[in-house]
């Protein structure tokens, strides 16, 4: 049973990089049919996709996020990773990691979600 | 603003059925046939519940089905039951490597 587990600070200051770890057990990482991603929800409302890492390293982002995001993949400790640069309280969501079915689109299955809070 | 719309609530009696719509555009619904729902209840983390259309996952009751015509997909809950009281989202590969959302749909079950 694959589960995924998002970790990380709970609280950024404006301006500063938001950073989060996937840590996925019951699949390997390196397994060349899945990506794996990143999904956000604001309090209250729906969800955004952020992006995703294959295990080759080749990256796709939301085009609304370019410039500020980045997604690695540590295949050694079978761990992916969320950056998000100058960050602001509109970035303060709930973050799930999750699955990713390429080109299919769809994901499964999901972290638990971390809250995560931009505030000074 | 979502990229795919959908009614903010719909509900239902138990027993009954609902279908929920998700319209998007010839960029992505119209285009692929990619479309996925997810369950969500308050507090919990999202849950597939179909894929690529009409696809049910493992362990998914044969109650939910999808569909899609156009630049429009639907999710139908047939026998509505209690515990289907939940938010339910849908989206779409929508090329380019991206993939959008629709804002939700919050059933309940009256």
């Amino acid at each position: 049973q694959v589960q995924l587990q998002e970790s990380g600070p709970g609280l950024v200051r404006p301006s500063q990089t938001l950073s989060l770890t996937c840590t996925v057990s019951g699949d390997s990482i390196s397994s060349v049919t899945y990506y794996w991603g990143w999904i956000r929800q604001p309090a209250g409302k729906g969800l955004e996709w952020i992006g995703r890492v294959y295990v080759s390293g080749i990256t796709n982002y939301n085009p609304s996020l370019k410039g500020r995001v980045s997604i690695s993949i540590d295949t050694s400790k079978n761990q992916f990773s969320l950056t998000l640069t100058s960050v602001t309280a509109a970035d303060t969501a709930v973050y799930y990691c999750v699955r990713d079915a390429d080109y299919a689109a769809w994901f499964d299955p999901w972290g638990q979600g971390t809250l995560v809070t931009v505030s000074s | 603003q979502s990229a795919l719309t959908q009614p903010p609530s719909a509900s239902g009696s138990p027993g009954q059925s609902v279908t929920i719509s998700c319209t998007g555009t010839s960029a992505d619904i119209g285009t692929y046939g990619y479309v996925s729902w997810y369950q969500q209840h308050p507090g919990k983390a999202p849950k597939l519940i179909m894929f690529e259309v009409n696809k049910r996952p493992s362990g998914v009751p044969y109650r939910f089905s999808g569909s899609k015509s156009g630049k429009t997909a639907s999710l139908t809950v047939s026998g509505l039951q209690v515990d289907d009281e939940a938010s339910y989202y849908c989206s779409s590969y929508a090329g380019n490597n991206n993939v959008v959302f629709g804002g939700g749909t919050k059933l309940t079950v009256l």
